[in-house]
This record gives C-alpha cells, sequence and structure tokens, in this order.
C-alpha cells in the first residue's frame, strides 16, 4: 500500500518561499501524476498543481506565477515551491498521487503558518 | 468561488437518504472526465469516497452511490449513521485548465 508523507517548516515569513517534499514509500513514484492540494483553515480544497514523473507540469493558473513543483525519481520524492507568500497562504497542505480516473490518493497533511 | 457547485449543508436523520449535488460545466463535468467524492472528518486528510463517477473504494460500505449526467453529479447516502457526519467534496478536472483538477466547495452532512 502506497504511502505518502509530507515534510517541511511549518512556519514560514511573509515574503519568503515555502518549501515543502512529499517521501512516496511501498510504491515507485514512476509512471504516475503527483499533486499539491491545499485547504485554508475552514475553507475548502484547492488545487495547486501536478506533476508527471518524467517532469512535466500543470499549475493552478491562480498560483501559477508563484508556484514550481519538481520531481526527484531517484529519492521517490517531489516537492512544492511557492515563492512570496502571504497570510493567505497559511493553509494545511496535502501531497497525492492523482489519477484522471481513481481520483486522489493522499497523504496526512502539513499545516503551514505564514506568520512573522 | 469553486468551479463545481455544492450545497454548503445538508442534514438528515438516522436511517434516512441524503443526496448531495454537484453542478459542473460543459468544461469539467459535461466534458469527458470523470467525477470523484471524497469524505473529510474535521482534523483528518480526505478519504475517497466514490471514483469514476460510481465506483466506491474497497471498505467504502454499499450506502455510498455516485451518479453523473450531463453537467452535474450526485451522492447519495442511504441509511444515515452518526458516523457519516462529515464533509463531503466533488471533483473533476476541467479542460480550459489544461485538464487541471477542480474542487466543489463542500458539503457539510449533519446527522440530526
Amino acid at each position: 500500500q502506497v504511502q505518502l508523507q509530507e515534510s517541511g517548516p511549518g512556519l514560514v515569513k511573509p515574503s519568503e518561499t515555502l518549501s515543502l517534499t512529499c517521501t512516496v514509500s511501498g510504491g515507485s513514484i514512476s509512471n504516475h501524476y503527483w499533486s499539491w492540494i491545499r485547504q485554508p483553515p475552514g475553507k475548502g480544497l484547492e488545487w495547486i498543481g501536478y506533476i508527471f514523473y518524467s517532469g512535466s507540469t500543470n499549475y493552478n493558473p491562480s498560483l501559477k506565477s508563484r508556484v514550481t513543483i519538481s520531481v526527484d525519481t531517484s529519492k521517490n520524492q517531489f516537492s512544492l515551491k511557492l515563492t512570496s507568500v502571504t497570510a493567505a497562504d497559511t493553509a494545511v497542505y496535502y501531497c497525492a498521487r492523482m489519477d484522471f480516473w481513481s481520483g486522489f490518493y493522499w497523504g496526512q497533511g502539513i499545516s503551514v503558518t505564514v506568520s512573522s | 468561488q469553486s468551479v463545481l457547485t455544492q450545497p454548503p449543508s445538508v442534514s438528515g436523520a438516522p436511517g434516512q437518504r441524503v443526496t448531495i449535488s454537484c453542478t459542473g460545466s460543459r468544461s469539467n463535468i459535461g466534458a469527458f472526465f470523470d467525477v470523484h467524492w471524497y469524505q473529510q472528518i474535521p482534523g483528518k486528510a480526505p478519504k475517497l469516497l466514490i471514483y469514476g463517477n460510481n465506483n466506491r473504494p474497497s471498505g467504502v460500505p454499499d450506502r455510498f452511490s455516485g451518479s453523473k449526467s450531463g453537467t452535474s453529479a450526485s451522492l447519495v447516502i442511504t441509511g444515515l449513521q452518526a458516523e457519516d457526519e462529515a464533509d463531503y467534496y466533488c471533483q473533476s478536472y476541467d479542460s480550459s485548465l489544461s485538464s487541471g483538477a477542480v474542487f466543489g466547495g463542500g458539503t457539510k452532512l449533519t446527522v440530526l
């Protein structure tokens, strides 16, 4: 059974870059799409973007100018970078395996607060 | 504003049936993209409930069912139980986002 685990700092200062990593265990990162999704406190789910294991990406237009998703197949990991963060970026960030026909398979999530 | 529209809340008594709607457009649900449903208990990660419009993953009770028609989809829960109280989200993909994912705003189910 594949497992996904997010890691990274829980507190980021305004204007800085949020960096998170998702480690995939119990299965290969190859031949799949991998995604980041976030959920602000008390609000709904927002798709951030996805990456195919080969490196091709697709980002939410509302975040595209600030987002980079990358993959490291040798480490079975993929990562998120979000630049110039503000308080509005405070959220629980989920990594997930994405399949167009069977939906998202989620990590447990990591809470990130943007505050000085 | 979410791309897919869900009612903010629904409620029902134990044993009853409830329906949660999810309305999209021709660029997402009305295109060839499947609809998936997730259940989220507060403080927990979403859990896949229905995939491919009407399929249940292993372990999901058959009290949960999904359907899709035109630009809309529905989640039906029969024989409501207290443990079903949670937030429910529909999800699809959108051709205007180059097949990016879109979510509904979520529906809070209250078991009376």
